[in-house]
């Protein structure tokens, strides 16, 4: 079984500031890991992810993680906030059921305000 | 190319009807998820569909809930005799095989009344 555990549901960052949204999962397995940002009334979009392989992943508008195993961490970094980063941001992790299913498994967001 | 698509977008129902959401996956995505966006539990996975294997249904909250997939591409979630506790957003999720990046649709926002 896998969690994810987002720490602050409510982050608030000064305009070019840097954001940082922490994430810190479990999982039996070598797990596949997700962040994902939601704008009002819109489905999710994908950031980034981590399969295997280099621990630092960039992904769109900026954004970058680090898979730390020893810390079971997959924390999100953007140097300088925009305004148009003001959003809700899901982590989630994904690892093989014995259904063969990859559902992802979220945790319950943080929302980000920026602050001009 | 077009993306995963929900209908509608907006439903709101009386308790005790009978809904069908529907789905529109990205075209040759094999694999298709429907997940519950409420305030109070979170996103919550509910169902998955493989190609022609059997769905995963595990995340299903009741047997009130079921899907259907047909020709391996649209699915259609039906949720009967609603309850006030169904009120959420579902959102439709496509990958091109299970393990693949999921891509999202819009959703669809239940109300019931």
């Amino acid at each position: 079984a896998q969690s994810v555990t987002q720490l602050g549901s409510h982050v608030s960052v000064s305009e070019g500031a840097l954001v940082l949204l922490r994430c810190n999962y479990s999982s039996s397995v070598p797990p596949y890991l997700f962040w994902y940002v939601q704008y009002p009334n819109q489905g999710l979009q994908l950031l980034l992810k981590y399969t295997t392989g280099a621990t630092l992943v960039k992904g769109i508008n900026g954004f970058e993680a680090e898979f730390k195993k020893s810390e079971t961490s997959f924390h999100l970094t953007k140097p300088s906030a925009h305004m148009s980063d003001a959003a809700e941001y899901f982590c989630a992790v994904s690892a093989p059921s014995g259904a063969g299913s990859y559902q992802l498994t979220f945790g319950k967001g943080t929302k980000l305000s920026v602050i001009p | 190319g077009a993306g995963v698509s929900q209908s509608p977008s907006n439903k709101v129902t009386e308790k005790g009807k009978d809904v069908e959401l529907r789905c529109d996956p990205i075209s040759g995505h094999t694999a298709l998820y429907w997940y519950r966006q409420s305030l109070g539990q979170g996103l919550e996975f509910l169902i998955y569909f493989q190609g022609n294997s059997a769905p995963d249904k595990s995340g299903l909250p009741s047997d009130r809930f079921s899907a259907e997939r047909t020709g391996g591409s649209v699915s259609t979630l039906t949720i009967q005799r609603t309850q006030q506790e169904d009120s959420a957003v579902y959102l439709c999720a496509s990958s091109l095989r299970g393990a693949y990046e999921q891509f999202f649709g819009p959703g669809t926002r239940l109300t019931v009344l």
